[in-house]
């Protein structure tokens, strides 16, 4: 039972368009939601992250909304760069029960942005 | 300050062959992770460790074994290799679970069995 579904599998967006990359997940019990990029030849890194007692956060370029009743949290990327293109991935964990701590990974949005 | 580092970054085995992945942290992480990424399947858990001495299974365990003698390595074992364990395989530390702190990875061991 795959616990976090991520959407689109692929993304091709225009220079200076919104990228924007959705995931669901089952689980209420989960209560960290960072989403981490993946550039070719590269692990993961982290790029935001966010816990349910807020609806928004935003870093720079990147936003997450989070919708606790919808169970869903989508990755909003403004102004979308070239060097934007890479693989994210939404991710949930929670902290507390026997699967405390382990991060369930969404299967992956590959970007590309064109010139 | 290096980050979590994998050796090797590439190998190719023949099946029935074992061989042992090493993943080693300079960040002084108490929590460590081995996953797997296969196309279009995200990444899945192997086996993670809370501390020295420590480990657990995670969602794929079968096949691979691992010990966290020192908090600065953890080692992930491939006991008899078989073609399904083509992968790229990632360590990931973290300076407490998951759930609350960011997995720092390393850039993988690609594996292929022949």
């Amino acid at each position: 039972q795959q616990q976090v579904k991520q959407s689109p599998q692929s993304l091709i967006v225009q220079k200076g368009g919104i990228s924007i990359i959705n995931c669901a997940y089952e689980n209420t019990a989960f209560d960290y939601f960072p989403w981490y990029q993946q550039f070719p030849g590269k692990g993961p890194a982290l790029l935001i992250a966010i816990r349910p007692d807020v609806s928004e956060k935003k870093e720079g370029r990147f936003t997450i909304s989070f919708n606790k009743s919808a169970k869903q949290f989508s990755l909003h990327i403004m102004d979308s760069q070239p060097g934007d293109s890479a693989t994210y991935f939404c991710a949930a964990s929670c902290r507390y029960n026997t699967n405390a701590g382990k991060s369930t990974f969404g299967d992956g949005t590959t970007l590309t942005v064109k010139p | 300050n290096a980050g979590v580092t994998q050796t090797p970054k590439f190998q190719v085995l023949k099946t029935g062959q074992s061989m042992t992945l090493q993943c080693a942290q300079d960040m002084n992480h108490e929590y460590m992770s081995w996953y797997r990424q296969d196309p279009g399947m995200g990444l899945r858990l192997i086996h993670y460790s809370v501390g020295a001495g420590i480990t657990d299974q995670g969602e794929v365990p079968n096949g691979y074994n691992v010990s966290r003698s020192t908090t600065e390595d953890f080692p992930l074992r491939l006991l008899s290799a078989a073609p399904s364990q083509t992968s790229v395989y990632f360590c990931a530390s973290s300076v407490g679970q998951p759930s609350n702190q960011p997995q720092h990875f390393g850039d993988g061991t690609r594996l292929s069995i022949l």
